[in-house]
């Protein structure tokens, strides 16, 4: 159980250009979702923290208008990068919890996108 | 500032040995605390977690120990195999605040055949 999928695994897009990542939640609700981005052999950086239905919260030095999260189900999140330059290139991965099963956060697989 | 200090950086060790990682944390208030396994190109995955009033839990070859004290925990595997050969984080998160995660920076890990 606890099995958090990402959409696409993989993205390669011209600078300028939006792409969006889908995080879904397979066997559970998911109360809140969370998204990082890791550089190589760096931590994870959240990025922004989402519930269902609310506006996300983003960490101190994220650009809400750069990094658009909606969390419209309680089973899907999605992450859309606006405008998108090389320097948005990065592994990119959401986790997800649910309060009824304590605070554990599950994460998806991740989500490599270049920017050309 | 960094909440959580993770050491060493990079752990070798040889296959059937032990590997121990390390953590240390500031905030009294942070009450869960996983450890997570990250291969290259992957998402973590949650290994084994615990909490304050727990010294020590187990599962499998893993095992966390906590010194509520001391303020430090830390993650032994026990008869380490190649396939553990991976990025090893800790976390810590309190009540509140969504259970956000706090991150330590991670351990390397790669266990000689």
């Amino acid at each position: 159980g606890a099995v958090v999928s990402q959409h696409p695994s993989r993205v390669i897009c011209k600078s300028g250009t939006s792409v969006k990542i889908e995080c879904r939640s397979l066997d559970f609700q998911a109360t809140t979702m969370f998204w990082y981005r890791q550089f190589p052999k760096k931590s994870l950086m959240l990025m922004a923290t989402s519930n269902e239905g609310s506006k996300a919260t983003y960490e101190q030095g994220v650009e809400k208008d750069k990094f658009l999260i909606n969390h419209a189900s309680l089973t899907l999140s999605t992450l859309t990068v606006t405008s998108a330059h090389p320097e948005d290139s990065s592994f990119y991965i959401c986790s997800a919890r649910w309060g009824g099963r304590g605070d554990t956060q599950y994460f998806g697989p991740g989500t490599r996108l270049t920017v050309l | 500032q960094q909440q959580v200090k993770q050491s060493p950086q990079s752990l070798i060790v040889q296959k059937g040995g032990i590997s121990i990682i390390n953590c240390a944390y500031e905030n009294t208030a942070f009450d869960y605390f996983p450890w997570y396994q990250q291969f290259p190109g992957k998402g973590p995955a949650l290994l084994i977690a615990i909490r304050p009033d727990v010294s020590e839990k187990k599962e499998g070859r893993f095992t966390i120990s906590f010194n509520k004290s001391a303020k430090q925990f830390s993650l032994h595997i026990m008869d380490s195999q190649p396939g553990d050969s991976a990025t090893y984080f800790c976390a810590a998160s309190m009540t509140g605040n969504n259970r956000k995660l706090i991150w330590g920076l991670g351990t390397s890990l790669a266990v000689n055949p």
